[in-house]
């Protein structure tokens, strides 16, 4: 499996833009790249999932270079609500692909 | 519409005693994930089951044990607890597809270990 770096934490200001990037060198062909969303003493919830290039949903934007080594979720104006842990992995896409959870990213997202 | 079910949603169990969480996966899916999660940490994953087999191990303890059940519900069971069992307990499940799956979250399942 791919190992993932993230930045530990981050800060923002509501209505700013961020963007998160996870590094991800050893990425394999068949891996994609999926970013979820947690709440304390709440589970994960699935943000975005991408292969290459860019992914656009309703709430997010994941951007992967040509050489797959990286990507940077991007959300747009943030609210406070958007303070969370955020995490980037990397596996095979489909049911039987893994799902490991490396050290994830927190933003704190201020007024 | 029907999210993954973990039951029961808090558990308070003593040393040395057993336990067991359930898990209902959303209806459909045939791949159910367990994870571990400590205060401050990160989810741990502990073992996977695709259809009733299973299919990834990871950090799972030997004193820890699970299975898949032909409804698909998952059970996680937990024998000879330590203080350092208390965790929140995750279960995921996926659904059929060999693409871009996204994987559903239960509420968890908080173990106190006294």
């Amino acid at each position: 499996l791919a190992k993932t770096t993230q930045p530990i934490s981050m800060d923002s200001y509501e209505g700013q833009e961020v963007n998160i990037t996870c590094s991800h060198n050893n990425i394999a062909t068949n891996d994609y790249i999926t970013w979820y969303q947690q709440f304390p003493s709440q589970g994960p919830r699935f943000i975005i999932q991408g292969y290459k290039t860019k992914v656009t949903n309703e709430v997010a934007s994941l951007f992967i270079p040509a050489d797959r080594k990286s990507s940077t979720l991007s959300l747009p104006r943030v609210s406070l609500s958007d303070t969370a842990v955020y995490y980037c992995l990397v596996g095979e896409g489909g049911n039987t692909g893994k799902l490991i959870f490396g050290q994830g990213t927190t933003l704190q997202v201020k007024p | 519409a029907a999210g993954v079910i973990q039951s029961p949603r808090h558990l308070i169990k003593e040393k040395r005693e057993t336990a067991t969480l359930k898990c209902y996966p959303i209806p459909r899916h045939d791949t159910v994930y367990w994870y571990q999660q400590g205060p401050g940490q990160d989810p741990q994953f502990l073992i996977s089951f695709y259809e009733k087999m299973q299919s990834d191990k990871g950090s799972i303890p030997d004193r820890f044990s699970a299975q898949q059940f032909s409804d698909y519900h998952s059970e996680l069971n937990m024998s000879s607890l330590e203080l350092g069992d208390s965790a929140l307990y995750f279960c995921a499940s996926r659904g059929q597809g060999k693409m871009n799956t996204e994987a559903f979250f239960g509420q968890g399942t908080r173990l106190t270990v006294v």
